[in-house]
């Protein structure tokens, strides 16, 4: 199975700082069609997981512009600027390229 | 708007069988490209994406746990199923469904609320 290594495990963040989460997989995530099926979620506490962005960069509907992603091949990076309070919880990256598809540990963002 | 809510038996004994429903609103399993999806968290796997079934019955299993599952569908009434044999305290973690639409670029744009099941003797 495709392991994704998300690091930190925890990032402090000051509310208005920039936070980067990666997320490293243990194989390509280029899929034979030519698609990178890299995406972001975040689970707040006490909710279940949202979507924020898919195939590496494009952001869902509603996401706002301060979410971005980035990467390619087996190296990817969600970057959030200017942290507020409703973007602390866990991140997780989620691979569809692969048989089994597989998530992240996750990452918690967290004030410091 | 799409919405989805999980239901089951909360606690479970070792060896039985775990019977899960989604009731599901806003899209139909009737229609092309609609699936309906299973996902739980573990606090032995983290996140785990378990089988989608399609809008056609074709069904996908992850092979980890492919001989105990079983997922169905009613689309008349709007729910799905998922079944999970031979139950033990692994499987132990809150159960949510999904939207799958095999036309868009993204996976889970949808979640229930999810289900917490505890499996204890």
């Amino acid at each position: 199975d495709v392991v994704l290594t998300q690091t930190p495990v925890a990032q402090p963040v000051t509310l208005g700082d920039q936070a980067s989460i990666s997320c490293r997989s243990s194989q390509s995530l280029v899929h034979s069609n030519g698609n990178t099926y890299l995406e972001w979620y975040l689970q707040k506490p006490g909710q279940s997981p949202q979507l924020l962005i898919y195939k590496v960069s494009n952001r869902f509907s509603g996401v706002p512009d301060r979410f971005i992603g980035s990467g390619s091949g087996s190296d990817f990076t969600l970057k959030i600027s200017r942290v507020e309070p409703e973007d602390l919880g866990v991140y997780y990256c989620f691979q569809a390229t692969h048989d089994p598809n597989t998530f992240g540990a996750g990452t918690k963002l967290e004030l410091k | 708007q799409v919405s989805l809510k999980e239901s089951g038996p909360g606690i479970l004994q070792p060896f039985q069988t775990l019977s899960l429903t989604c009731s599901f609103s806003g899209f139909s399993l009737g229609t092309s490209n609609m699936g309906v999806g299973w996902i739980r968290q573990t606090s032995g796997k983290g996140l785990e994406y378990l089988a989608t079934i399609w809008w056609d019955d074709d069904k996908y299993f992850n092979p980890s746990l492919n001989s105990r599952l079983t997922v169905s569908k009613d689309t008349s009434n709007n729910q799905a199923f998922l079944k999970i044999t031979s139950v033990d305290t692994a499987d132990t973690g809150t159960y949510y469904c999904t939207q799958n639409d095999y036309s868009s670029p993204h996976w889970f744009a949808y979640w229930g609320q999810g289900t917490l099941v505890t499996v204890s003797s």
